[in-house]
C-alpha cells in the first residue's frame, strides 16, 4: 500500500542553524501539508501547498519556514535559523485530488534544537 | 480560531470493554476524521465521515459526524491490547488544514 515517506526520522541542530525535512507524498496525491507537534501536545497545522503553491498557511509559519517541491516526487520544509521551541515532530501528509479530505500521514521527523 | 475539545482526556479501561470518546466545536465543519497515534509515530487515518449524521464503521470501530456538524463521537466496540495509543478528531471545512483536538490517551488495565 502507498504511504507518505520522511527522512531522516531524528534530526539534531544547533540553534540558529538551517534545516531541510524531507517528504515524498504519496504518488498521485496533489495536496501536500506540514504539521507538528510538540512532545505530549496535539497536532499543529503549518502550511498547505498545492499547484506549486503555498494555499493556506497558520501563525506558526512565519519568515523563518519555507515550503518546496523542488522536482515530481519530494516536498521539503526549510527552517533558515532554528530556535529552542521549534523542537516538535514534524509530520508531512498528503491527500489525493478528490472530494475526499482524507490526508495521510508519514512517519514524521523528530527535531531537535540544541 | 477553531478549537475542537475533545475529552475524555485519558481513559483507562480492562480489555474486552467498550471505549467511548468524542470531539465538539463552537464550528460547523465539513468533514471530521479520526486518526489513532502510537508513541514515535505518525497519526493513522481511522475513520472520514462527510455527512451530518453519517455513522460509519471500520471493524470494532465506530464514528458519527454530529448532526449539526459541530461535533462527533468514536466508539471502540470489546477493546484488545492493540487498541492502547492516542486518539485524535480532527475537522476540515477546506480541502487545507485539519484542526486537531488534544487527543484522548487509551490504556488498558492490566
Amino acid at each position: 500500500e502507498p504511504e507518505v515517506t520522511q527522512t531522516p526520522s531524528h534530526q539534531v541542530t544547533q540553534m540558529g542553524q538551517e534545516v531541510i525535512l524531507r517528504c515524498v507524498p504519496i504518488s498521485n496525491h496533489l495536496y501536500f501539508y506540514w504539521y507538528r507537534q510538540i512532545l505530549g501536545q496535539k497536532v499543529e497545522f503549518l502550511v498547505s501547498f498545492y499547484n506549486n503553491e503555498i494555499s493556506e498557511k497558520s501563525e506558526i509559519f512565519d519568515d523563518q519556514f519555507s515550503v518546496e517541491r523542488p522536482d515530481g516526487s519530494n516536498f521539503t520544509l526549510k527552517i533558515r535559523s532554528t530556535k529552542l521551541e521549534d523542537s516538535a515532530m514534524y509530520f508531512c501528509a498528503s491527500k489525493a485530488p478528490t472530494l475526499y479530505n482524507e490526508q495521510f500521514f508519514g512517519p514524521g521527523t523528530r527535531l531537535t534544537v540544541l | 480560531g477553531q478549537q475542537l475539545n475533545q475529552s475524555p482526556q485519558s481513559m483507562f479501561i480492562q480489555e474486552g470493554e467498550d471505549v467511548s470518546m468524542n470531539c465538539t466545536s463552537s464550528s460547523i465543519f465539513n468533514t471530521w476524521l479520526w486518526y489513532k497515534q502510537d508513541p514515535g509515530e505518525g497519526p493513522v487515518l481511522l475513520i472520514a465521515l462527510y455527512k451530518a449524521g453519517e455513522l460509519t464503521s471500520n471493524g470494532r470501530l465506530t464514528a458519527q459526524f454530529g448532526i449539526t456538524r459541530k461535533d462527533s463521537f468514536l466508539n471502540i466496540s470489546a477493546s484488545i491490547p492493540s487498541d492502547v495509543g492516542i486518539y485524535f478528531c480532527a475537522g476540515q471545512y477546506s480541502n487545507y488544514q485539519l484542526i486537531w483536538g488534544a487527543g484522548t490517551k487509551l490504556i488498558i488495565k492490566p
